[in-house]
């Protein structure tokens, strides 16, 4: 079946520093989902992107859908203690429009 | 409610007992999805309801697990005679849109250990 390979696998990073993650697939994909998970919380939508090349913003995350459908990266600007977290890649393959594949998660950790 | 619930959030039991794990999604919602989420893994696919029906039960690990949905609201995930290897976090999803997965909210899980 599908994967997706998410890297890196984790990240610790300095306050006010930019963070870039992204996500590969060996198939392509119809749509990209960026998700944020915090301890004892389910996961949190935060970016969806439908279109290939499509860039979008959501204050300091940024996202784009790759051109050749097969990755997607999320940046984070300035980033802040609350940051913390499990982000998750995820998408719908060519062979379901419903079943969310998971990429394994960046966790993020933010030094004051 | 405001937003998707499950209960309860943490179940601990024994070895070969039956559990079921509980999920009201988002009023209104016609899909509802269950996930397994292992540590420190991403989340793997169980099966998707689109209103009372499973159209997908690809995801469900073995003939052990169960899930039903009535009334187009409430779902159960059925676990029979527990074994470890079940521990995980079940997380429930909801999302207004059938055909596309792309809104879907989350609930805050519910935490198996089997012992």
């Amino acid at each position: 079946g599908q994967q997706l390979n998410q890297s890196p696998q984790s990240m610790f990073i300095q306050e006010g520093e930019d963070v870039s993650m992204n996500c590969t697939s060996s198939s392509i994909f119809n749509t990209w989902l960026w998700y944020k998970q915090d301890p004892g919380e389910g996961p949190v939508l935060l970016i969806a992107l439908y279109k290939a090349g499509e860039l979008t913003s959501n204050g300091r995350l940024t996202a784009q859908f790759g051109i050749t459908r097969k990755d997607s990266f999320l940046n984070i600007s300035a980033s802040i203690p609350s940051d913390v977290g499990i982000y998750f890649c995820a998408g719908n393959g060519m062979d379901s429009s419903y079943k969310l594949i998971f990429g394994s998660g960046t966790r993020l950790l933010v030094r004051p | 409610g405001a937003g998707v619930s499950q209960s309860p959030s943490n179940k601990v039991t024994e070895k070969g007992k039956d559990v079921e794990l509980r999920c009201d999604p988002i009023s209104g919602h016609t899909a509802l999805y269950w996930y397994r989420q292992s540590l420190g893994q991403g989340l793997e696919f169980l099966i998707y309801f689109q209103g009372n029906s499973a159209p997908d039960k690809s995801g469900l690990p073995s003939d052990r697990f169960s899930a039903e949905r009535t009334g187009g609201s409430v779902s159960t995930l059925t676990i029979q005679r527990t074994q470890q290897e079940d521990s995980a976090v079940y997380l429930c999803a909801s999302s207004s849109q059938g055909a596309q997965n792309t809104e879907a909210f989350f609930g805050q899980g519910t935490r198996l250990t089997v012992v």
